[in-house]
């Protein structure tokens, strides 16, 4: 079955960076875009970035343009988001999210998160 | 970018009811919208996707319609694990973008 495991959250000072990792199993990893959406403690679903299936073309929601990177190892089933210059409105739980067709923007299955907490 | 609204925000019903969510795209999506369902601790689960069709596992009592700019999420015969936050996605355009969530708790 589909698994997407997030790891590399936790707590980190303002302007400091972080690395995320999503391993992926169960589908074939090289054939599907892969996104990371974030959810702030109580609040919303917010889109962060996506990875085209072979890591040629990257989208970035405005609010991280410049401060995050997404990138992909198909070798080890592996997307990667590093997270520089951090914020206090940065602070959620990330979600790794595998897209439902090779390309577009649809989601489907979802990792359990990986929290980032950005506080002095 | 493409802004997406919920209604209601919240609602309370019992078990057996009939919940409708309504989703509303400022602009043309066509069909390209997704209903997520989030219990408290845990990751969004994918059950339309789109905007009619039943993602595969997922029961029947869940259903889906709309086109265009609005959208109905509903939830026949209201079952006690039904109740989470549900969350509309467009996938149309960049950025995809969610709603803000209706959450569905106990009256």
């Amino acid at each position: 079955q589909v698994q997407l495991v997030e790891s590399g959250g936790g707590v980190v000072q303002p302007g400091r960076s972080l690395r995320l990792s999503c391993a992926a199993s169960g589908f074939t990893f090289s054939s599907y875009a892969i996104h990371w959406v974030r959810q702030a403690p109580g609040k919303g679903l917010e889109w962060v970035a996506v990875i085209r299936f072979d890591g040629s073309d990257k989208h970035y929601t405005d609010s991280v343009k410049g401060r995050v990177t997404i990138s992909r190892d198909n070798s080890k089933n592996t997307v990667f988001l590093q997270l520089d210059t951090l914020r206090a409105e940065d602070t959620a739980v990330y979600y790794c999210v595998k897209s439902k067709k090779s390309a577009g923007l649809g989601l489907d299955y979802w990792g359990r998160g990986t929290l980032v907490t950005v506080s002095s | 970018d493409i802004q997406m609204t919920q209604s209601p925000s919240s609602l309370s019903a019992s078990v057996g009811d009939r919940v409708t969510v309504t989703c509303q795209a400022s602009q043309d999506i066509t069909n390209y919208l997704n209903w997520f369902q989030q219990k408290p601790g845990n990751a969004p689960k994918l059950l339309i996707y789109d905007a009619s069709n039943l993602e595969t596992g997922v029961p029947s009592r869940f259903s889906g319609r709309g086109s265009g700019t609005d959208f109905t999420f509903t939830i026949d015969n209201l079952q006690p694990e039904d109740f989470a936050t549900y969350y509309c996605q467009q996938y149309y355009s960049f950025p995809p973008a969610f709603g803000p969530g209706t959450r569905v708790d106990l009256k």
